[in-house]
């Protein structure tokens, strides 16, 4: 059974521009979610999908998106990079957005921002 | 939010088991534990989640007080490949920001030859 998928999995981005960063989720699993790590915050988590709705956000502006399709593939957008967008983003997924539901996390896309 | 509170690293021998404690005193009753471990630059790997019983699979063993206050997570027999950052878990509740992970700064595991 695949893992969750994540890509691209390194990026280098330029300040202002944008970007997007797909995940596949482990086949059948239909909550997706995202979580940003960096060295100064640690892993911080970003929003939740579930079955196509975000049912969760956390503490990240407007230029952090997310949406996810009927195949519970999703994506994240960032807009207007900044320095501090430089980050490994990391995309979990689960069979249902419950407390026992176990979270797989795949390997993260790794975004530099110049 | 239940916290948790895990000593910042640890060393083991190798062969040797490995013990990570981890604090969770506010933790409500509907409230799993869960570990997770992240080896530099890869994505956190899921290793056991229990509610109140002991769990064991083929990666870890954790032992959950009867009051459920703390645990610890058992490595029955350390290799140099589980050195990593040994994270755990409180999954909050069941509704709207329940359902995120909330990470702290973890144990992390030195595995010595």
């Amino acid at each position: 059974k695949a893992g969750v998928t994540q890509t691209p999995r390194y990026l280098i981005k330029t300040r202002g521009q944008q970007v997007t960063l797909s995940c596949s989720p482990i086949s059948g699993h239909r909550s997706v979610s995202w979580y940003q790590q960096t060295p100064g915050q640690g892993l911080q988590f970003l929003f939740e999908y579930f079955s196509e709705t975000q049912r969760n956000k956390g503490n990240f502006p407007g230029r952090f998106s997310g949406r996810q399709f009927s195949n519970s593939r999703s994506e994240m957008n960032v807009s207007t990079l900044e320095l501090g967008d430089s980050a490994l983003y990391l995309c979990a997924s689960s069979f249902g957005a419950f407390e026992g539901n176990t979270i797989y996390f795949g390997e993260g896309s790794w975004l530099t921002v110049v | 939010d239940a916290k948790t509170t895990q000593p910042p690293s640890m060393d083991c021998a190798e062969g040797r088991a490995a013990n990570l404690p981890c604090n969770h005193s506010t933790i409500s009753g509907n409230e799993y534990v869960y570990w997770y471990r992240q080896i530099h630059s890869q994505g956190p790997q899921y290793i056991i989640h229990g509610l109140k019983n002991n769990e064991t699979n083929e990666m870890a063993s954790l032992i959950i007080t009867e009051d459920r206050k703390s645990s610890t997570l058992i490595l029955p027999h350390a290799t140099l490949r589980d050195t990593a950052v040994y994270y755990c878990i409180v999954r909050v509740g069941t509704s709207g920001s329940a359902r995120q992970l909330t990470f702290g700064s973890g144990t992390q595991l030195t595995v010595l030859p």
